[in-house]
């Protein structure tokens, strides 16, 4: 069984560009969470998307948007790219109703942008 | 807002040795608790967790307690191998959405030693 796959693993883009990330969740889940780690600190939640609809959005900018396919996967873009967007991204799934609060979710192995 | 407090590492211990890492909280109401674990080079694990005062999550021999009165929710081990070495994060899912937010601690290093 397929866990949660992120691609690309790394990236390297320029200061201003645009970029899109993928998710494809664990088999059967239908809920898709991104959470942006930036270096040795936690996750921040971005946002997260159910039944393809942004469910509750993190502190974050409009810069940063998503979208999820009726196969349950799932893109993170980030517009206008700063320096400090530099991070390790994190897509998480989980099973049901736009994931329950003590649901446990699954996290891909990370996609790690860094901007220059 | 909600927020998780761990101590900070690295946490150096000797292979078999005691562990303990801290964790506190601030919520409204009562949260679910968890520690995720992150090995070099992959994404977080579930370790354990805890959905209500009192309760005890447990795995791979680590423990933790979720103590309402302290708002705490500390990660113990009693005896520690070398490949325990990783980067231990507590989090929170608040109870003022109807849906699952992670709020992460900023993280804690432990490094084994045989």
């Amino acid at each position: 069984d397929a866990g949660v796959t992120q691609s690309p693993t790394h990236l390297i883009k320029t200061r201003g560009q645009q970029v899109t990330l993928r998710c494809s969740p664990k088999s059967g889940h239908d809920t898709v969470s991104w959470y942006q780690q930036a270096l040795g600190q936690g996750p921040q939640f971005i946002f997260q998307y159910y039944e393809e609809e942004e469910r509750q959005r993190g502190n974050f900018p409009d810069r940063f948007s998503g979208h999820q396919f009726p196969n349950y996967s799932s893109e993170l873009n980030v517009n206008a790219l700063l320096l400090g967007d530099s991070a390790l991204y994190l897509c998480a799934s989980s099973l049901g109703a736009g994931g329950l609060r003590d649901t446990e979710a699954f996290f891909g192995q990370g996609t790690r942008l860094t901007v220059v | 807002g909600d927020s998780v407090t761990q101590m900070e590492g690295p946490v150096t211990l000797s292979e078999e040795a005691f562990l303990t890492i801290n964790c506190t909280y601030t919520a409204t109401g009562y949260p679910s608790l968890f520690w995720y674990v992150q090995y070099p080079g992959e994404g977080l694990q579930l370790l354990l967790k805890a959905t209500k005062a009192d309760d005890k999550g447990s795995n791979k021999g680590f423990e933790a307690t979720y103590r309402k009165e302290t708002t705490s929710f500390h990660l113990e081990k009693g005896s520690v191998q070398v490949s325990d070495s990783a980067v231990y994060f507590c989090a929170l899912s608040g109870m003022n959405t109807g849906f699952q937010k992670l709020v992460f601690g900023t993280g804690t290093r432990l490094l084994v030693s045989p």
